[in-house]
This record gives C-alpha cells, structure tokens and sequence, in this order.
C-alpha cells in the first residue's frame, strides 16, 4: 500500500464550487505540505504544517485553506474554485529526524476548474 | 525572495548521450539542495548534498554542489529511454520554520529517444 494516498485523483468542477482534496499517510511524519504543479513553473508551495496545530502558509496560499485534522490527515480547499486553480495538486510528507531532508510525495490530484 | 534556477528547461538527446541539468539557488540560510526525477506521477528523491565538491553518486547519475558559486549540477551518463523524465532541483533551508520548507525550481524535462 502506497504510504502517501490522495484522494481524489482526478477531478473536474466548475467555477464557483468548494472542493475539498485529501491526503493521508501511514508514515508517522509529523510534517505534511500541499504543492501545485504548472508546465513550466515546478512545484509551488501552498500550505505547510510541522504538527497538528500548526499551519503555515506558503508562497500561494490565497484562494486556499487547509485543516490538520491528525497527523495522518491534512485536506486542502478550495472554497470557490476558479479556472487558474487548474493544476496538479500534491501532498507530501517529511520527517525532521531524516537526514536525507527529503519528502515523500502522494500520486497528485489532477484538478480542472472549467 | 529565494529562488531556484534550473536550465536548460527542456533537453532532447538521444541514448548513450551524457547530459548535465543545472541548478543555481539565491536563498538565506542553505541548508541543503536536493534532486528529485518525476515521471508520469509523484517525484522520487535521488540525491541531498549539503557540502560543496562532494559527489553523490548513483549508477549513471551523479550530482555535485558549489555553495561559493550557489549551483548544483546532476550529470547522466549514457542515457537510456528509461532516464526521460522532468528532473526537479529543491533547496532547504536551516532555522525555525524555514528548515524543511523546499523551494523547487521551474525543472528540466529530459527526453531520451531510442
């Protein structure tokens, strides 16, 4: 079983709608993010959070929230969605302890806004 | 504002070319940089380098850092078709909520013909 899952994979709405994107891990990380992928612009970072009560914004924080509901679970919104939200959509994980830094991505959520 | 560089953005060459993506980085507080290669899904981690003139290496691959210079270059020798993929370059930064937080380049998309 994959150890970062997103749900969904794939979603088409409309603009306007409140979309909800989740992500879980078995890995135990206490650091989870939200990233979005454009052609040409690499990763992005959305939101950021190092524990459960902690919630960071990243570089493109506006139009999104999010919600830490366990250390497994952290959901990004979208509470009105709009054409240039259109992207691929990943969550990841890390723990500080790694001495490698790096972090275990989810497969992506493609999401199109039309 | 910190920022990752990475060029060329897109490269085509064919099997048993050697090709070297670079990577230059303006950021506070380097911590470390590290290379991710992303196929058709989530990108997997391949190298973290934190010291300069150190070489990681991994089969063909092989990655060096210059931290007077601030860039990275990943180099892959003989190519095969199996190598085509976006190669993403991500800096870390050390100290308080920063540490943990990638900042990812635009990436550089290889593409390998037989």
């Amino acid at each position: 079983d994959a150890d970062v899952t997103q749900t969904p994979r794939n979603r088409i709405t409309k603009t306007g709608k409140r979309i909800m994107l989740e992500c879980s891990q078995t890995k135990g990380h206490d650091r989870m993010y939200w990233y979005r992928q454009d052609p040409g612009l690499g990763l992005r970072l959305i939101y950021y959070s190092f524990d459960v009560k902690d919630i960071n914004k990243g570089e493109i924080s506006d139009g999104y929230s999010v919600s830490r509901q366990a250390q497994a679970k952290f959901s990004l919104s979208l509470e009105s969605a709009i054409p240039n939200q259109t992207a691929l959509y990943f969550c990841a994980t890390s723990d500080p302890l790694d001495n490698t830094d790096t972090q275990y991505f989810g497969p992506g959520t493609r999401l199109t806004v039309l | 504002e910190d920022k990752v560089v990475q060029s060329p953005l897109s490269l085509v060459v064919h099997e048993g070319d050697t090709v070297t993506l670079n990577c230059s980085y303006e950021v506070t507080n380097f911590r470390s940089l590290l290379w991710y290669k992303q196929e058709k899904k989530a990108p997997t981690f391949l190298f973290m380098l934190t010291s300069s003139g150190i070489e990681k290496k991994s089969g063909r691959l092989s990655s060096i850092l210059d931290k007077k210079e601030l860039f990275s270059i990943l180099n892959i020798t003989a190519t095969q078709t199996g190598d085509s993929a976006v190669y993403l370059c991500a800096v870390d930064q050390a100290g308080g909520t920063s540490y943990g937080k990638l900042t990812f380049g635009q990436g550089t998309i290889l593409t390998v013909h037989p």
